[in-house]
């Protein structure tokens, strides 16, 4: 069966640049949406279809997709992005999270 | 804007069928090519993709939850439906409702246990 990998963890220090990867099989060819969740609310999206940002969401946040990875970019990292971030394919697969912790 | 309101029981006992409802506002269940989620979260963990519904009535299920899970959508009432049936402690999460991959309800906590 298919499955998508991310780190565990990632750190990144205020003002500097966080990449989050999500690891599949082909998964370039497949559109990927990224979701922020903060401890007791409701995922969000901040990526959709690889690297399409929804109105509301900073374009300090930027995805990619090739080969066997996706990536989530947070530029200019602030402590508000601190948060969880799932990838997801198919609108249903989802990836592990990655907790994002901001020095 | 288009709003997802999960509903239902807040404890259910293990063996039982798991029932919530989720009140679609804002915005019609039967337009535009939308589809319907239910997913999950259990404490602590990550997100688990539970099924989707289109308002046609046609559904896609998690094979590994597909044997216990019914998406049911009634379109006159504007909601969708998760039903869930012989539950254990396993099924303790935060259920929540999604249009499409966009927008998703606040989520509902519902703790198996007798």
């Amino acid at each position: 069966s298919y499955e998508l990998t991310q780190p565990l963890s990632v750190s990144v220090a205020l003002g500097q640049t966080a990449r989050i990867t999500c690891g599949g099989n082909n998964i370039g060819s497949k559109n990927v949406h990224w979701y922020q969740q903060k401890p007791g609310q409701a995922p969000v999206l901040v990526i959709y279809r690889d690297s399409n940002r929804p109105s509301g969401i900073p374009e300090r946040f930027s995805g990619s997709n090739s080969g066997n990875t996706a990536t989530l970019t947070i530029s200019r990292a602030q402590a508000g992005d601190e948060a969880d971030y799932y990838c997801q394919v198919w609108d249903s697969l989802f990836g592990g999270g990655t907790k994002l912790t901001v020095l | 804007q288009v709003q997802l309101q999960e509903s239902g029981p807040g404890l259910v006992k293990p063996s039982q069928t798991l029932s919530l409802t989720c009140t679609v506002s804002g915005g019609s269940i039967s337009s535009g090519d939308y589809y319907w989620s239910w997913i999950r979260q259990p404490p602590g963990k990550g997100l688990e993709w539970i099924g989707y519904i289109y308002y046609s009535g046609s559904t896609y299920y998690n094979p590994s939850l597909k044997s216990r899970v019914t998406i049911s959508v009634d379109t006159s009432k504007n909601q969708f439906s998760l039903k869930l049936s012989s539950v254990t402690a396993a099924d303790t999460a935060v259920y929540y409702c999604r249009r499409a991959f966009d927008i998703w309800g606040q989520g509902t906590m519902v703790t198996v246990s007798s």
